[in-house]
């Protein structure tokens, strides 16, 4: 099994472009979320997806938009880049969270740099 | 939302030493804690979680939790340089759905 898988891996925009992160996880997972990381500010919840069909606003939400596909994929959009955007994304999924400690284990993928110029 | 806090370090300790990360929490009424370690360049991945106060062990690593004082922390004894990463401490915050708060991360140097 891949566990979460995020494309790309790097990318570099220049500022007003557009792009998508992709994210798909195959854990059967029923919550996926999005984290961006910047040095000293540790890991900020952009968005999140409880279950297939819902999202909901994180931390940071401003200048991000995000599509739950379907229970596997989870992407987040970009729509006019900005270089405060310039930042290391992580996408995560766990099982579903509740009152048993381990589903809410979150798993991540490898991670996207992004550079907007 | 809760607040984690963190010493952003480094720590730097001896090979074969006890590494000590702490983690203090605003929210007296968080129950539960996790562990991350997250290497250079690389994604966060889970040491290990406690809800319950005393000492949760696991190999090399045991993970401390005293809510009276609001705070967590993680040993790693037998510390090996393989150890050197930034450690993150996350709370679960329950508003409704439950999601990790994570705190901005302890690096831990670890010379041979």
């Amino acid at each position: 099994n891949a566990g979460v898988t995020q494309t790309p891996k790097f990318q570099v925009l220049k500022t007003g472009q557009s792009m998508t992160l992709q994210c798909a996880q195959d854990m059967n997972h029923n919550s996926m979320y999005w984290y961006r990381q910047d040095p000293g500010m540790g890991l900020r919840l952009i968005y999140y997806s409880a279950s297939e069909g819902t999202t909901d606003k994180g931390e940071v939400p401003n200048g991000y938009n995000v599509s739950r596909l379907n229970k596997r994929e989870f992407s987040l959009r970009l729509e006019s880049a900005a270089p405060s955007q310039t930042s290391v994304y992580f996408c995560a999924s766990s099982e579903a969270p509740g009152s048993f400690l381990a589903k809410n284990i979150q798993y991540f993928g490898a991670g996207t740099r992004l550079s907007v110029l | 939302q809760k607040e984690v806090e963190q010493n952003s370090g480094p720590l730097s300790v001896p090979e074969g030493a006890i590494a000590s990360l702490n983690c203090t929490y605003s929210d007296r009424g968080s129950q539960s804690f996790f562990w991350y370690r997250q290497y250079s360049g690389k994604s966060p991945e889970l040491i290990m979680f406690i809800y319950s106060n005393g000492d949760k062990e696991d190999g090399r690593f045991t993970a401390q939790l005293n809510k009276a004082s609001q705070y967590v922390s993680l040993l790693i004894r037998d510390s090996q340089p393989s150890d050197s990463a930034t450690y993150l401490c996350a709370v679960l915050e329950d508003t409704g759905f439950q999601k990790l708060v994570f705190g901005t991360g302890t690096r831990l140097l670890v010379s041979p």
